[in-house]
């Protein structure tokens, strides 16, 4: 079936640091998602992409959808101690009837105060 | 606005009982999901209701499994008999959109089968 690889799989960094996250598939996507989910919570959405092309900023994070359409990336900058929680990717794929979200595998993040 | 209320929080249950998870979705919202999320499959989407009716249930892992959603404030997930593999956090979510996308997450409900 449809797979997102999104990696790393986990990261530590320093407080300040800036941070980098990915998601990748074989299959073109024509909606893009990044959400959040810290401990005993569900996801909360952070950014929506719904244009190939698209660089959306909330804050301190700012996401793209990939020129491809089969790939996105996160990036936190000046990270802080309540950035810590795992960060999920869904993509919702451009070709069928199945409108179902596919999400990937998150990414763990860890900040060092 | 309350957000997503699951219920209950926490369930542990032996094999063989029944379970049954609750939710009540964002007002106006007219989309919700059901969700599973376990360490090695992440996030799976079992179940999704439009209007009260079900939509897409290919993701309902067998017939020990079934939802329900007899008004637009109150949805059920029911696992009957429970397994111990059926052990994971079970997340409600609703949304404007059809299409899942932006959809609103509850707490979840924890459940361990023992």
């Amino acid at each position: 079936g449809q797979q997102l690889n999104q990696s790393p799989q986990s990261m530590f960094i320093q407080e300040g640091e800036d941070v980098s996250m990915n998601c990748t598939s074989s299959s073109i996507f024509n909606t893009w998602l990044w959400y959040k989910q810290e401990p005993g919570e569900g996801p909360v959405l952070l950014i929506a992409l719904y244009k190939a092309g698209e660089l959306t900023s909330n804050g301190r994070l700012t996401a793209q959808f990939g020129i491809t359409r089969k790939d996105s990336f996160l990036n936190i900058s000046a990270s802080i101690p309540s950035d810590v929680g795992i960060y999920f990717c869904a993509g919702q794929l451009s070709a069928g009837n199945n409108r179902k979200l596919i999400w990937g595998l998150g990414t763990s993040l860890g900040v060092n105060p | 606005d309350a957000g997503v209320i699951q219920s209950p929080r926490h369930e542990v249950t032996e094999m063989g009982q029944e379970v049954t998870l609750r939710c009540k979705p964002i007002s106006g919202h007219n989309s919700l999901f059901w969700y599973r999320q376990t360490m090695m499959r992440g996030l799976e989407l079992l179940i999704y209701f439009n209007n009260n009716v079900p939509i897409d249930d290919s993701g309902m892992p067998e017939d020990r499994f079934s939802a329900k959603m007899p008004n637009a404030s109150f949805s059920t997930l029911k696992i009957q008999p429970s397994e111990p593999r059926d052990s994971a956090v079970y997340f409600c979510a609703s949304s404007l959109r059809t299409d899942g996308t932006e959809a609103f997450f509850g707490q979840g409900t924890r459940l361990t089968v023992v």
